[in-house]
């Protein structure tokens, strides 16, 4: 029973580089979520989709990209890393986003240098 | 704007004794759900307690309680007969609807690091 999987845990990446953190989901939920955790600022939602084929922006989506292909998989990609974006990244997912629990995976470390 | 208030950064409790987690937020919503969300050192998200808006009854969770005042906009959290596993970061939050697509999306406070003495 892996619930919602992240990976990778830690990276490290240089000042415009590009990445995919990735997120996968056994739950069949159909409510997907991005969030950076920073210190003294609780989690921020990047990006969310409810469903396969949907996506929309969150509070902070400036310098991130989403796509939604399968509702298993819901990738975020940094298409040029900047130092203001090192932080905790986390992925949650939920049946619905309304009522129900969210599932937290467990984090990825990034950090830009 | 939504905002969850989070006022005690660090807080310390002795073993076995009972601690209150402090949270107030503002919302012009009439029907909302409240969190307690714990983070230990592992960083896993686990949720605490929820409560709904229209439920008057505050809702406990075994040693977690919580004291829902919706007038005044509190949501404080009760941990009794504290643990060594209790120690973590705690997050209160509040979700409220995104109108412009009809879904929802959680509000965050910034958290209270607790830590549990032995």
């Amino acid at each position: 029973n892996a619930g919602v999987t992240q990976t990778p845990k830690f990276q490290v990446l240089k000042t415009g580089q590009s990445m995919t953190l990735q997120c996968a989901q056994d739950m069949n939920h159909e409510y997907m979520s991005w969030y950076r955790q920073d210190p003294g600022m609780g989690l921020r939602l990047i990006h969310y989709s409810v469903g396969a084929g949907i996506t929309d922006q969150g509070e902070v989506p400036n310098g991130y990209n989403v796509s939604r292909s399968t509702t298993e998989d819901f990738p975020l990609r940094l298409l040029s890393a900047a130092p203001s974006q090192t932080s905790v990244y986390f992925c949650a997912s939920s049946p619905d986003p309304w009522n129900t629990e969210a599932f937290f995976g467990q984090g990825t470390r990034l950090t830009v240098v | 704007a939504q905002t969850v208030t989070q006022s005690q950064p660090e807080m310390s409790v002795q073993e076995a004794e009972t601690v209150t987690l402090s949270c107030t937020y503002d919302t012009s919503e009439n029907n909302y759900y409240l969190f307690w969300y714990k983070q230990p050192p592992s960083r896993q998200m686990i949720l605490v307690i929820r409560q709904e808006a229209y439920k008057q009854q505050n809702a406990t969770e075994n040693r977690f309680s919580v004291n829902f005042q919706k007038a005044a906009k509190s949501f404080s959290l009760k941990i009794s007969d504290s643990q060594l596993g209790d120690t973590a970061m705690y997050f209160c939050a509040f979700m409220k609807p995104i109108t412009t697509s009809g879904t929802y999306k959680y509000i965050f406070g910034t958290g209270t690091r607790l830590k549990v003495l032995a």
